[in-house]
């Protein structure tokens, strides 16, 4: 079943602004992860988030997580035109072989 | 060297035949998995196999027939091709299949497969 759900569908801004996506969850999850996807590649790996943190940080990532509220947020800060890309959240549940994805934020950062 | 690496990157055939994607990590991880994206970029989970073992089978036709002869490889075989089977199909790898060393999956470029 269908468990990230990423909001919103789309994001456009100036290059060096700041850029946040959020992510919507049903059920409980053991940890929360973040991908990209540049146009026309696979899906790379950002940062991951356990149940039991709130706020994860790499390089110009900022992910949190509240579980209470089933939802977390990516920002990444200072944004450039690389960044330019899909992202998706995906969770994996506790005790669960399976990684789930939400439908993914296309954000356009324009130099 | 990459490390989950798909064929064909792209395949374009006739409704009604049979085509095969493979798949191949050098990761030495234990699980691999089929995700199929459709054009509105929803990713969905296929199959997963840990350790040759078929772990994972969500619903999808018959027609699709995972295959995993050792730990590296896993191939997807799909019969009869439908138009709705148009899709980027994407392999990918963790270690172990359960508990923090499945936690990351690295992916393949994926293979788009056209049915005309």
């Amino acid at each position: 079943s269908q468990q990230g759900e990423e909001d919103p569908q789309a994001l456009s801004i100036q290059e060096g602004e700041n850029a946040t996506m959020n992510c919507s969850y049903k059920t409980s999850i053991n940890n929360l992860q973040w991908y990209r996807q540049n146009s026309g590649r696979g899906l790379v790996h950002l940062i991951l988030i356990r149940s039991n943190e709130r706020e994860k940080h790499s390089g110009r990532l900022r992910v949190t997580l509240d579980t209470s509220k089933k939802s977390s947020s990516l920002l990444i800060t200072a944004s450039r035109a690389a960044d330019t890309a899909s992202y998706f959240c995906a969770t994996r549940g506790a005790g669960s072989y399976q990684l789930t994805f939400g439908k993914g934020t296309k954000l356009s950062v324009i130099p | 060297d990459t490390a989950v690496s798909q064929t064909p990157k792209y395949l374009v055939t006739q409704m009604g035949n049979d085509k095969s994607i493979k798949c191949e990590q050098n990761l030495g991880h234990d699980t691999m998995y089929w995700y199929k994206q459709d054009s509105k970029k929803f990713l969905k989970i296929m199959f997963s196999y840990n350790n040759k073992e078929l772990i994972i089978n969500e619903t999808v036709p018959n027609r699709f027939s995972p295959k995993s002869p050792d730990k590296a490889h896993l191939n997807l075989h799909i019969n009869s091709l439908e138009l709705g089977d148009s899709a980027v199909y994407f392999c990918a790898s963790s270690q172990g299949s359960r508990g923090s060393g499945a936690n990351v999956l690295t992916f393949g470029a994926g293979s788009r497969l056209t049915v005309l």
